[in-house]
C-alpha cells in the first residue's frame, strides 16, 4: 500500500542556509500535517493544510513557510536556518476524522 | 499546558514478559482519540493502536491492548509477550477533532526488552 513519501530522508545545511522538505500524501488524503521533532524530544506541530488552504498554525517560526499544492503534496520552507533547526520533520496526512499515517520523516542537520 | 502526561521516560522489561506503558490525557472535549506510536531508532513514527473516546471496549492489536479508563483519563499501553524488537521510544498522543485535528503528543517512553 502507498505510504505518505517524504524527501529528502536526510539534509545537511550550513547556518543561515535555506532548505526545502517535500511530502507526498497518501492518494486520496487531502490533509497534510507537519511536524518538527527535536533530538530527544516530542514531536511538536507546526502546520496544516486541508484542500490546499492552510487549516491549522502551531509553532512555527516566521522564518519558515508552507503550502499545499494543487496535486497535495506539500513543501515546507526554511530559510536562515539556524543550530536549533535541527531535528526529525514529520509530514503526515489523512482523511477528515480519520487516522493519521507518518512518513519515515526528513532529518535535518544545520552545522 | 500539557494535554498528555507519560511518567516513565524509560522503561526495562525482560523478554517475554509483559509490560504497561502509561499515558494520562488532559481535555474537557467530549470527543478524542487517544493513539500510541512506536518510534525506533531509525526514527520512524509506527501506528500501533487507537482508542476513540466514545468507544466501549478497550482496543486491541495483537499483542498491544490499550487500557482505557476514561473516567480516570488514563490510556495505558500493554505489550504482552515483549520481543527484543519491541525496544523503541513509545508516544502517546491525543487527537481533538474539534480544534484543529493536530496531534498532542506525551513526552515518550523508552523501552528497553532485555533478553
Amino acid at each position: 500500500a502507498a505510504g505518505v513519501i517524504q524527501s529528502p530522508r536526510h539534509l545537511i545545511k550550513e547556518k543561515r542556509e535555506t532548505a526545502t522538505l517535500k511530502c507526498y500524501p497518501i492518494p486520496r488524503h487531502d490533509t497534510v500535517y507537519w511536524y518538527q521533532q527535536g533530538p530527544g524530544q516530542d514531536p511538536q506541530f507546526l502546520i496544516s493544510f486541508y484542500e490546499k488552504m492552510q487549516s491549522d498554525k502551531g509553532s512555527i517560526p516566521d522564518r519558515f513557510s508552507a503550502q499545499q499544492f494543487s496535486d497535495y503534496h506539500s513543501e515546507l520552507n526554511m530559510s536562515s536556518l539556524e543550530l536549533g533547526d535541527s531535528a526529525l520533520y514529520f509530514c503526515a496526512s489523512s482523511l477528515p476524522g480519520l487516522g493519521y499515517t507518518f512518513g519515515s520523516g526528513t532529518r535535518l542537520t544545520v552545522v | 499546558a500539557q494535554k498528555i502526561t507519560q511518567t516513565q521516560p524509560g522503561m526495562f522489561v525482560q523478554e517475554k514478559e509483559a509490560v504497561t506503558l502509561d499515558c494520562t490525557y488532559d481535555t474537557s472535549d467530549p470527543s478524542y482519540g487517544l493513539f500510541w506510536y512506536k518510534q525506533p531508532s531509525s526514527g520512524e513514527m509506527i501506528f500501533l493502536i487507537y482508542q476513540g473516546s466514545y468507544d466501549q471496549q478497550n482496543a486491541t492489536e495483537g499483542r498491544y491492548s490499550l487500557n482505557f479508563q476514561k473516567a480516570r483519563k488514563s490510556a495505558n499501553l500493554v505489550i504482552s509477550a515483549s520481543q527484543l524488537g519491541d525496544s523503541a521510544m513509545y508516544f502517546c498522543a491525543m487527537r481533538l477533532p474539534n480544534t484543529g485535528n493536530q496531534f498532542y503528543f506525551g513526552t515518550g517512553t523508552s523501552l528497553t526488552v532485555i533478553p
